[in-house]
């Protein structure tokens, strides 16, 4: 089983800062690469799926990248709003079964 | 809104009981999968079923088990219930292995 370590643990930023967190698994022997954001109270919510090495997704102010041969994913969140604060969830996809990260828990101040 | 329902939102019973989780998946949506989530673990799969068939496992009890109906509903019935089985209990459905829709989850306490 693929293990998936995420980093930092938390972070906290200030409104308008940009920040990015790191998703890191050590083998290449994956179908897919989710990234999910997690808000309190709610269920989780699918941002990205990325498959191929050097895939680069972006949605609004939140883009993600992939590098399967150096073993990681970073997500990138620019100009951090309030309503960006969630837990931030990588995922590895493999014979049809997701493996999680604890996530990352971001919280924006404003 | 992701359109999956999950059926009840929470749930109290004691150990030793049995109850039945329910899930309907997105429309179109051909697999389900069933997650847990206890307080100090992350997300852990379950079990997945796509169109009526179970198709992968992961780390589900014995105790546990999951159907799905030909509606493409699904049941996650956890039996002889412990203190350690209160999660919260996540159904996801999605139409390929892509993206995997989540529903609101529902919340068991076993006492």
């Amino acid at each position: 089983i693929l293990n998936v370590e995420q980093s930092p643990q938390s972070l906290h930023v200030q409104e308008g800062d940009s920040t990015n967190f790191t998703c890191s698994f050590p083998s290449s022997n994956f179908y897919a690469l989710h990234w999910y954001r997690w808000e309190t109270a709610k269920s989780p919510e699918a941002l990205f799926v990325m498959t191929l090495n050097g895939d680069e997704k972006k949605k609004g102010r939140i883009s993600a990248t992939l590098n399967t041969k150096e073993g990681y994913s970073y997500l990138y969140i620019k100009g951090s709003q309030p309503e960006d604060s969630a837990t931030y969830l990588c995922a590895l996809e493999y014979g049809n079964k997701l493996v999680f990260g604890a996530g990352t828990i971001l919280r924006v101040k404003s | 809104d992701s359109g999956v329902t999950q059926t009840p939102k929470h749930l109290i019973t004691a150990t030793g009981q049995r109850v039945t989780l329910r899930c309907s998946p997105r429309s179109g949506d051909l697999s389900v999968y069933w997650y847990q989530q206890s307080l100090d673990q992350g997300l852990q799969f379950l079990i997945q079923y796509y169109n009526g068939e179970e198709r992968a496992k992961g780390n589900i009890l014995e105790r546990f088990s999951a159907q799905q109906f030909p509606d493409l509903h699904s049941e996650l019935n956890l039996s002889s219930l412990e203190l350690g089985d209160s999660a919260l209990y996540f159904c996801a459905s999605s139409l390929d292995s892509y993206e995997q829709y989540f529903g609101p989850g529902t919340r068991l306490t076993v006492t």
